[in-house]
């Protein structure tokens, strides 16, 4: 069965300092990636995703992530981070197709910024 | 503008009442579904909708209905025999279930239920 493991559930940064939240994923075969980031009481916004192709996979609002197979993991990076990048964010996993496509979300990363 | 509406913002129910939660999406989707969000656990899956007039349980339908008579609408239902509803509910659309893969979901803003 596919899982999604975000061993952070909580990180702490500094604004203008680098970014990596980690996801790691359990799958057999190529698993289709992504992440989303949740502002409180909102709805989810996809930040980027990963199905095949280039192992780097940039995002919106300057965020990156990158696959690395044999680490099953998809961690999210981003070189400096601005105030407005607090909230929590999801890394998520699919697979396959039909119902087998329903994504298994990660119990989140909260992320706080410090000025 | 394309999207997805839910409504109400927030909704009280009282122990006993069934209450519905609405989603609406003007993206033209196949695909719909309805995800229960607590404290650290995540999103987990309640329904989802493939096409107009089917539906299939998710990991945690016990206590909640649905319905798809229309294309652009999937309301949810908690009913009574959900035990414990206080959640936020969130509700996603995608262009269709994907025959080769997941395609990418899109949200609404959301409800947050309260039992008094």
């Amino acid at each position: 069965a596919q899982s999604v493991t975000q061993p952070d559930i909580h990180i702490t940064v500094s604004e203008g300092a680098s970014l990596e939240l980690r996801c790691n994923y359990s799958y057999g075969a190529t698993p289709y990636l992504f992440w989303y980031v949740q502002s409180p009481g909102q709805g989810l916004q996809l930040l980027l995703k990963y199905f095949s192709g280039d192992t780097l996979v940039q995002g919106i609002k300057g965020f990156e992530a990158e696959f690395k197979r044999s680490q099953s993991s998809f961690n999210l990076r981003k070189p400096s981070v601005h105030w407005s990048d607090a909230a929590e964010y999801f890394c998520a996993v699919g697979a396959g197709g039909g119902s087998q496509g329903n994504l298994i979300f990660g119990k989140g990363t909260k992320l706080s910024v410090k000025p | 503008d394309g999207g997805i509406t839910q409504s109400p913002k927030y909704l009280f129910r009282k122990e006993g009442q069934n209450v519905t939660l609405s989603c609406e999406q003007n993206l033209n989707h196949d695909a719909m579904y309805w995800y229960r969000q607590d404290p650290g656990q995540g999103l987990r899956l309640i329904y989802y909708s493939q096409i107009v007039n089917d539906f299939q349980k998710g990991d945690i339908a016990e206590g909640y209905s649905v319905s798809r008579e229309k294309k652009e609408s999937f309301p949810l239902t908690v009913t009574s025999a959900q035990k414990n509803p206080t959640a936020f509910y969130l509700c996603a659309s995608s262009i269709d279930q994907g025959l080769a893969g997941p395609n990418e979901q899109f949200f609404g803003p959301g409800t947050r239920l309260t039992v008094l």
